[in-house]
């Protein structure tokens, strides 16, 4: 059965630095999001993309963040300068009908 | 703004003991109504779709119920493997269509004791 994969699986940055997590969607779904989970706490909203632009974004998604698709495959969440409060699971999801399918993960460990 | 409420957070329950979770919900207008299954350290897993009220979907000992306020997740002759924690969501409708957010709730904690 398909599945989202991301990486890394684990990712560990000091403050201020920049970290990309990529996700490659399952092949013919056209929905991609990305959300996230501190700790203990509930799954957050951050983005949706669809046709190669962002449909809807979360106040958490400043100007801090961005989303691509560099190459037809990869969807990419850069976060340019870390702080300790980006610490969190982040999670990719993607959909073609109704339900969102979710990766793994990337857990993100700012120090 | 769309809420989705959860309970109990936490829930224990011997092997073979029915039970059902709640999801309250307020929304401007319903799309869907998801469960997922999240296990400790992974990604949520995708169980259910509820889209009108009086919908009912079936999985092995899960069953999902819709009404117009809340949805009703029920665990009949749970195994230890069903220790989970489910979480609802819901869709609401807008402009922006397919491509709209999940809005998530707590989510409850289930263990099942062999």
């Amino acid at each position: 059965e398909p599945e989202v994969t991301q990486t890394p699986s684990h990712q560990v940055t000091q403050m201020g630095q920049e970290v990309i997590l990529r996700c490659v969607p399952i092949s013919n779904h056209l929905y991609f999001y990305w959300y996230r989970q501190i700790l203990g706490q509930k799954v957050e909203f951050l983005v949706s993309f669809y046709n190669n632009e962002i449909s809807e974004k979360s106040e958490i998604f400043d100007d801090q963040f961005s989303v691509e698709r560099p190459d037809g495959s990869n969807f990419t969440l850069k976060i340019r300068s870390t702080k300790l409060e980006d610490s969190a699971m982040y999670f990719c999801a993607t959909k073609a009908g109704t339900a969102q399918y979710f990766g793994p993960g990337t857990r993100l460990t700012v120090t | 703004e769309d809420q989705v409420t959860q309970s109990p957070e936490a829930l224990r329950l011997q092997e073979g003991e029915s039970s059902s979770l709640n999801c309250s919900y307020t929304v401007s207008g319903l799309r869907g109504l998801f469960w997922y299954r999240q296990d400790p350290g992974k990604g949520p897993e995708f169980l259910f779709t509820l889209y009108s009220a009086g919908e009912e979907k079936e999985k092995e000992r899960l069953k999902a119920t819709l009404t117009k306020k809340e949805s009703f997740l029920h665990i009949t002759a749970p195994k230890p493997e069903d220790s989970a924690t489910y979480l609802c969501a819901v869709q609401a409708l807008s402009y922006s269509g397919s491509a709209r957010q999940l809005t998530f709730g707590s989510g409850t904690q289930l263990t099942v004791l062999p």
